[in-house]
């Protein structure tokens, strides 16, 4: 089975644009959560979905917005971008379940300028 | 409000030797998952090994065991003989079951493990 993939895998933009992020799960899983990573701040969560419905959501502004479509792929979306914004974005995919253990793609790498 | 400390920002290991990372987290849950994550410098996520709250027995990978302390809130990661491929930022991840916390996996600041020749 092929793994979680993400694109673009790297990506610059300048403050006060818009980004959009897509990830697409393991064949099968239709659960898509979406993590920021950076130095300060480590591994955050930012949401998850499942079955087109966001389910969970962390602590980050409404700039950040996701959603999913029906093949369970996924997309986040970042608007008026902010310096801070620039990170590693990593999506995992899991089967949805409680129980299920979250596979995790290769990340997009963002730089705002 | 869960949380996950990961006290050692870096750690060293001679190859074909023993290391332990340590993690311990705080919940008032009793239901959780406990997952051990590896991020190599290409930077992608690999699930090292995971155990669940409810299991007594420690849960064992190849190389890879853990040694759970559920009433220390202790969750440690033993790598035996280590190889070069280990080199990478092990991240220690909780996963409260029920509640609204569908896929939210809570982070530790990670180790970075150097295994040197």
């Amino acid at each position: 089975k092929a793994g979680v993939t993400q694109t673009p895998r790297y990506l610059i933009k300048t403050r006060g644009q818009q980004v959009t992020l897509s990830c697409s799960p393991i064949s099968g899983h239709r659960s898509v959560s979406w993590y920021q990573q950076t130095p300060g701040q480590g591994l955050q969560f930012l949401f998850e979905y499942f079955s087109e419905t966001q389910r969970n959501k962390g602590n980050f502004p409404g700039r950040f917005s996701g959603r999913q479509f029906s093949n369970s792929r996924s997309e986040m979306n970042v608007s008026t971008l902010e310096l801070g914004d620039s990170a590693l974005y990593l999506c995992a995919s899991s089967l949805g379940g409680y129980q299920e253990t979250q596979y995790f793609g290769p990340g997009t790498r963002l730089l705002v300028l | 409000a869960q949380t996950v400390t990961q006290s050692q920002p870096e750690m060293s290991v001679q190859e074909a030797e023993t290391v332990t990372l340590s993690c311990t987290y705080d919940t008032s849950e009793n239901n959780y998952y406990l997952f051990w994550y590896k991020q190599p410098p290409s930077r992608q996520m690999i699930l090292v090994i995971r155990q669940e709250a409810y299991k007594q027995q420690n849960a064992t990978e190849n190389r890879f065991s853990v040694n759970f302390q559920k009433a220390a809130k202790s969750f440690s990661l033993k790598i035996s003989d280590s190889q070069l491929g280990d080199t990478a930022m092990y991240f220690c991840a909780f996963m409260k079951l029920y509640g609204g916390s569908q896929g939210n996996l809570i982070f530790g600041k990670g180790t970075k493990l150097s295994v040197k020749p």
